[in-house]
């Protein structure tokens, strides 16, 4: 059972727009900076999207981030067959003390 | 360029001991704080725990499932970082990856797989 919730899966057609959410609480999404990372087939993981909605130099706009409340949400537009992978939040976890993530959400492109 | 190489990882007993190490290039070790996170095979990422940079005075913080049987170091003369699992468990197998962070976990390493079993 992760800290933060995702979508196990989420999917769209190529070119359409998906978003995944990731629900936490006050001591983790509510008062600390949220992440998202890609993890293609077989490969370690990789930043997408840092500080609620910044992204790191080679990350194209097609993706974004947003944070409401104890809420985060990535979006993927343009969609490519190149991004099917599995995404997951992260955060830090004040109480825990405890960096934590969500159970990953897996994009398919159908 | 920022890199980070994983090494050590490989077949050991239940109750064994093994170490893990991260050797960091293209940036300062002393001026981040290292993170170690594993992937047991088809599941998600775990945290396992980090250790502050130089600033941070090195202060360590794990995951409640490995305090007090693992441990995490680092040398900044020789830009490495270290994990040392002691008391290993079945449930401890899987990939362990290495990453820098800030603010946020930036750059991982590609990660070596560490098998516990009989």
């Amino acid at each position: 059972q992760s800290v933060l919730t995702q979508p196990p899966s989420v999917s769209a057609a190529p070119g359409q727009k998906v978003t995944i959410s990731c629900s936490g609480s006050s001591s983790n999404i509510g008062s600390n900076y949220v992440s998202w990372y890609q993890q293609l087939p077989q490969t370690a993981p990789k930043l997408l999207i840092y500080e609620e909605s910044r992204r790191p130099s080679g990350i194209p706009d097609r993706f974004s981030g947003s944070k409401s409340g104890t809420s985060a949400t990535l979006g993927i537009t343009g969609l490519q067959t190149g991004d099917e992978a599995d995404y997951y939040c992260g955060t830090w976890d004040s109480s825990l003390r405890a960096e934590v993530f969500g159970g990953g959400t897996k994009v398919t492109v159908l | 360029e920022v890199q980070l190489v994983e090494s050590g990882g490989g077949l050991v007993q239940p109750g064994g001991s093994l170490k893990l190490s991260c050797a960091a290039s293209g940036f300062t070790l002393s001026d981040f704080d290292i993170h170690w996170v594993r992937q047991a095979s088809g599941k998600g990422l775990e945290w396992v725990g980090r250790i502050g940079s130089e600033g941070k005075s090195h202060a360590t913080e794990y995951a409640a499932s490995v305090k007090g049987r693992f441990a995490i170091s680092k040398d900044d003369s020789q830009n490495t970082a270290y994990l040392q699992m002691y008391s290993l468990k079945t449930e401890d197998t899987a990939v362990y990856y290495c990453a820098r962070a800030i603010t946020t976990l930036d750059y991982w390493g590609q990660g070596t797989l560490v098998t516990v079993s009989s």
